[in-house]
């Protein structure tokens, strides 16, 4: 199976500041027609997860442009350009390339 | 605007089956990918399977097979996940999802 890699587990930021969350994938998400499977889902207090990021950097309708996406093959990043209160909750990756998908272990952020 | 409902919270005992629907509202059903994901309490997102809701094609995750049995009624727009042999560890809630759009979930206890 594909294992996802996300750091850190946990991130406490202040309203304001940026924050950034790496995803790396043991193997590669690049498909042959040059998108890399990756997307980032939140999943706020008490809440399904709703996705924030497709193929790596589109930013789903509706998400705010705060929330920026970036990388390729292996390695890819969520940016938070500056974090807002209703941004907690746990931020997860997951490949959407290989069977069986597989899940980030999720990055819990909280406001200081 | 496409939404996922699901059926209620279930409890069962050891060694016995459930069955979770996901009904999906709009007219696009048989073009659906519908994966069914669940998460253990306080635990990060386990994929199961998914169902080509137009050909009724399925696929399932190894760590299932054999359990998992997933379908779908187009004429009432809804998939269905079944999973049999429940044991302790099932206990979950269980969602139903497209790429960008999950269903509200449903808890499965499983307790003696």
């Amino acid at each position: 199976d594909t294992v996802m890699t996300q750091t850190p587990l946990s991130l406490s930021v202040t309203p304001g500041q940026p924050a950034s969350i790496s995803c790396k994938s043991s193997q590669s998400l690049l498909h042959s027609d040059g998108k890399s499977y990756l997307y980032w889902y939140l999943q706020k207090p008490g809440q399904s997860p709703q996705i924030l990021i497709y193929e790596a950097s589109s930013r789903f309708s509706g998400v705010p442009d705060r929330f920026s996406g970036s990388g390729s093959g292996t390695d890819f990043t969520l940016k938070i350009s500056r974090v807002e209160a209703e941004d907690v909750g746990v931020y997860y990756c997951m490949q959407g390339i290989h069977l069986p998908r597989t899940f980030g272990q999720g990055t819990k952020v909280e406001i200081k | 605007q496409v939404q996922l409902v699901q059926s209620g919270a279930e409890v069962k005992k050891p060694g016995a089956s459930v069955r979770v629907s996901c009904k999906a509202s709009g007219d696009s059903f048989t073009t659906y990918a519908i994966h069914w994901v669940r998460q253990a309490p306080g635990q990060s997102l386990e994929w199961m399977g998914w169902i080509s809701a137009g050909s009724g094609k399925t696929t399932y995750s190894q760590k299932f097979q054999g359990r998992i049995t997933i379908t779908r009624d187009t004429s009432a727009s809804t998939a269905y996940m079944e999973l049999s042999s429940l044991r302790s560890e099932d206990t979950a809630m269980y969602y139903c999802a497209l790429i960008d759009l999950w269903g509200q979930g449903t808890m499965v206890t499983v307790s003696s």
